[in-house]
């Protein structure tokens, strides 16, 4: 079956500018997890989504918001960009429910550049 | 707040060599997960250990967690080049069974032919 799809896979940004990036979950999973990983932090959970609402949220600035369709696909947002927020943006699905670890299928990410 | 330390953070082995990597935490887990990521790609679950003191083995990579389920060890043996990649644990922030996950700084292998 499909893998998680993240769109765009690169892309280039200024700074005070704002992005939209878009992933589709596989098939029959309901939740989408959005994950910031940099060099100097590792992988940072960002928030997740579960049948359209927010379950869980990390320790990011307002300027991050996300919302997930009633397809399951999610849009994440980042307005007024930082230089400091240049990473590769990682999507994950997981059932949600019914799974009990939690354990994610990521998608190949989209890379934000700020300049 | 719970965190995991992965060590060693770089690796860099020769072809037919075994290593361990490790993960550890002051907090106990209900279950840990092992992934690699491949340089341009997400990460790829491995493995998922649930119990304390299991170990599960996944070709040449035996994957253990601790009695106390406070650390795992990944270890590989005779490393192949295509074992190259980023190595991450990772353990369910909470009660589990959502998207967040804490994960480890991450093991850096590169094995060379």
């Amino acid at each position: 079956k499909a893998g998680v799809t993240q769109t765009p896979r690169y892309l280039i940004k200024t700074r005070g500018q704002q992005v939209t990036l878009s992933c589709s979950p596989i098939s029959g999973h309901r939740s989408v997890s959005w994950y910031q990983q940099t060099p100097g932090q590792g992988l940072q959970f960002l928030f997740e989504y579960f049948s359209e609402t927010q379950r869980n949220k990390g320790n990011f600035p307002g300027r991050f918001s996300g919302r997930q369709f009633s397809n399951s696909r999610s849009e994440m947002n980042v307005s007024t960009l930082e230089l400091g927020d240049s990473a590769l943006y990682l999507c994950a699905s997981s059932k949600g429910q019914g799974a009990p670890y939690g354990e994610l299928f990521f998608g190949e990410g989209s890379r934000l550049t700020v300049l | 707040t719970q965190l995991l330390e992965q060590s060693p953070q770089f690796l860099s082995i020769q072809e037919g060599e075994n290593l361990t990597v490790y993960c550890n935490s002051s907090s106990v887990f209900s279950s840990l997960q092992w992934y690699r990521q491949e340089p341009g790609e997400g990460p790829v679950l491995l493995v998922t250990v649930v119990t304390g003191g299991e170990v599960k083995k996944l070709k040449r990579l035996t994957f253990q967690f601790g009695d106390a389920r406070k650390d795992s060890s990944l270890h590989i043996t005779a490393a192949q080049p295509g074992d190259t990649g980023l190595y991450l644990c990772a353990g369910p922030s909470g009660s589990g069974n959502t998207g967040k996950l804490i994960f480890g700084q991450g093991t850096t292998l590169q094995v060379k032919p």
